[in-house]
């Protein structure tokens, strides 16, 4: 059964680069769109971006100037990159597949991200 | 952006009752195909959303039968038809029409 898998600091001190990793345990990455989302108290659920299988990818317009997602086919995960960090970006950070973009049917447990000194 | 907005923002239900949470967007979500693109999702206590109902009306794999989902356009509801006690959590409905894909506030169902 596939699973994902968040990987991350924890703590990211405000200014520097957020750096996450989602592996998928088994299966092909192939067809699907790679998705991360984050959720905070203050603002739910946010929609952060996709990469495709095929490596193109869409960002959240609010986030897009800071945020870079890519794939790593050979092993098996995709990452998240988001520099400039704030108090704002504090949030546990998720990611998600889907087939179409929307309807994310397979989701990480989560990883809890502070942007703190 | 879509704005979501949900209603109730909190739902107390007896067991094996019926429930329902609304959910309407600021735009439509139907697409010239036919479809309406707008998903349901559920948080339980502790755990990551789970995909409920896709494009409105069709459940994912592994919903239980009694969650079911209506509406067309702007307005949209999911339905529980008899509340069971693991159903307790928070319900988030999304759009998926348009990138940035947005969520609602969520409904927190509670059991009586």
């Amino acid at each position: 059964q596939v699973q994902l898998q968040e990987s991350g600091p924890g703590l990211v001190k405000p200014s520097e680069t957020l750096s996450l990793t989602c592996t998928v345990s088994t299966g092909s990455i192939s067809g699907y769109y790679w998705t991360w989302i984050r959720q905070s108290p203050a603002k739910g659920l946010e929609w952060i971006g996709y990469v495709h299988s095929i490596g193109s990818t869409h960002y959240n317009p609010s986030l897009s100037s800071r945020v870079t997602i890519s794939l790593d086919t050979s092993g098996n995960q995709f990452s998240l990159k988001l520099k400039s960090v704030t108090a704002a970006d504090t949030a546990v950070y998720y990611c998600a597949r889907s087939l179409w973009g929307y309807a994310f049917d397979l989701w990480g447990q989560g990883t809890m991200i502070t942007v703190s000194s | 952006d879509t704005v979501m907005t949900q209603s109730p923002l909190s739902l107390p239900v007896t067991p094996g009752e019926p429930a329902s949470i609304s959910c309407r967007s600021s735009q439509s979500l139907l697409h010239t195909n036919g479809h309406n693109y707008l998903d349901w999702y559920l948080q339980k206590p502790g755990q990551s959303p789970q995909l409920l109902i896709y494009e409105a009306s069709n459940r994912a794999s592994g919903a239980p039968d009694r969650f079911s989902g209506s509406g067309s356009g702007t307005d949209f509801t999911l339905k529980i038809s008899r509340v069971e006690a693991e159903d307790v959590g928070v319900y988030y409905c999304m759009q998926g029409l348009q990138t940035p894909y947005t969520f609602g506030q969520g409904t927190k169902l509670e059991i009586k």
